[in-house]
C-alpha cells in the first residue's frame, strides 16, 4: 500500500539555521504531497502541499518540492525560527472509490534554540 | 469561520467501559475523518463520513465505530476500552471528498484509559 518515510529526528537547530527534513513515499499514481505542523497540544495545520509533479508548495518561508523520479517531497527552510519548533508531518493523499485519506510519515520533531 | 471543535478534550476511562467522542466541522463541510495519533503508530486513519454514509474505514477492529448526522457533526465510539487505546483522536473536516481538498484538523480529543 502507499506509505510515507521521513526523517524522524529530533532535529536541534539554532535559530537563523538552515533546515531540510527529507520525505519520501510509495504510491500507485499521483497522489497529492502534504506537510503539516503540529504545536505542542494542538492538532494539525496544513503547512503546504503540491498537486502534481514538479509542484513547489510554500508558505511561512517553507519549501517543498515534488519530485516524481524521486519520489520525495523535502521540506526546507532557509532561517528557522524558535517559533517553528515543533512536529512536522509529511503526508500523501490516499483515494480509494471516491473517498480519500490520508497518509502519515511518522513525524519529526524540531527544536530551534536561541 | 469557527474551526473543527472536539469535545471533550481529554477524557480519562476505565478498562472495559466505552467511550463517545464528538466532532463538530467547519460549517459547510461535508466530509469528516477521523484519525488516531499514538507514540508507537503515528497517525493512523480510523474512517471517514460524508453525507452520513462511511466511506472509507482504516484496518481497526470493530470495537471502533463511528457515525455522522445530517448536519455533518460526528461522534465515534469505542467500546470494551483497552489500554492501547489511550490516544489523541483527531478530527478532520473537508469540504468535499475525493478531490484532493484540504482538511482542516481539531485540536484532538485525548483519551487515557487506565
Amino acid at each position: 500500500g502507499n506509505s510515507v518515510t521521513q526523517m524522524e529526528g529530533p532535529v536541534t537547530l539554532s535559530e537563523e539555521a538552515f533546515l531540510t527534513i527529507n520525505c519520501t513515499y510509495t504510491a500507485t499514481g499521483y497522489p497529492s504531497l502534504f506537510w503539516y505542523v503540529q504545536y505542542p497540544g494542538e492538532g494539525l495545520q496544513l503547512l503546504l502541499k503540491a498537486t502534481k509533479a514538479d509542484d513547489k508548495g510554500s508558505n511561512k518561508g517553507f519549501e517543498a518540492t515534488y519530485r516524481k523520479e524521486t519520489t520525495s517531497f523535502h521540506l526546507e527552510k532557509g532561517s528557522v525560527q524558535v517559533s517553528d519548533s515543533a512536529v512536522y508531518f509529511c503526508a500523501l493523499s490516499d483515494l480509494q472509490g471516491g473517498s480519500e485519506k490520508l497518509v502519515f510519515g511518522k513525524g519529526t520533531k524540531l527544536t530551534v534554540n536561541p | 469561520k469557527a474551526g473543527v471543535t472536539q469535545t471533550p478534550r481529554y477524557l480519562i476511562k476505565t478498562r472495559g467501559q466505552q467511550v463517545t467522542l464528538s466532532c463538530s466541522p467547519i460549517s459547510g463541510h461535508r466530509s469528516v475523518s477521523w484519525y488516531q495519533q499514538t507514540p508507537g503508530q503515528g497517525l493512523q486513519f480510523l474512517f471517514e463520513y460524508f453525507s452520513e454514509t462511511q466511506r472509507n474505514k482504516g484496518n481497526f477492529p470493530g470495537r471502533f465505530s463511528g457515525r455522522q448526522f445530517s448536519n455533518s457533526r460526528s461522534e465515534m465510539n469505542v467500546s470494551t476500552l483497552e489500554l492501547g487505546d489511550s490516544a489523541l483522536y483527531l478530527c478532520a473536516s473537508s469540504p468535499m471528498t475525493g478531490l484532493n481538498t484540504e482538511a482542516f484538523f481539531g485540536q484532538g480529543t485525548r483519551l487515557t484509559v487506565v
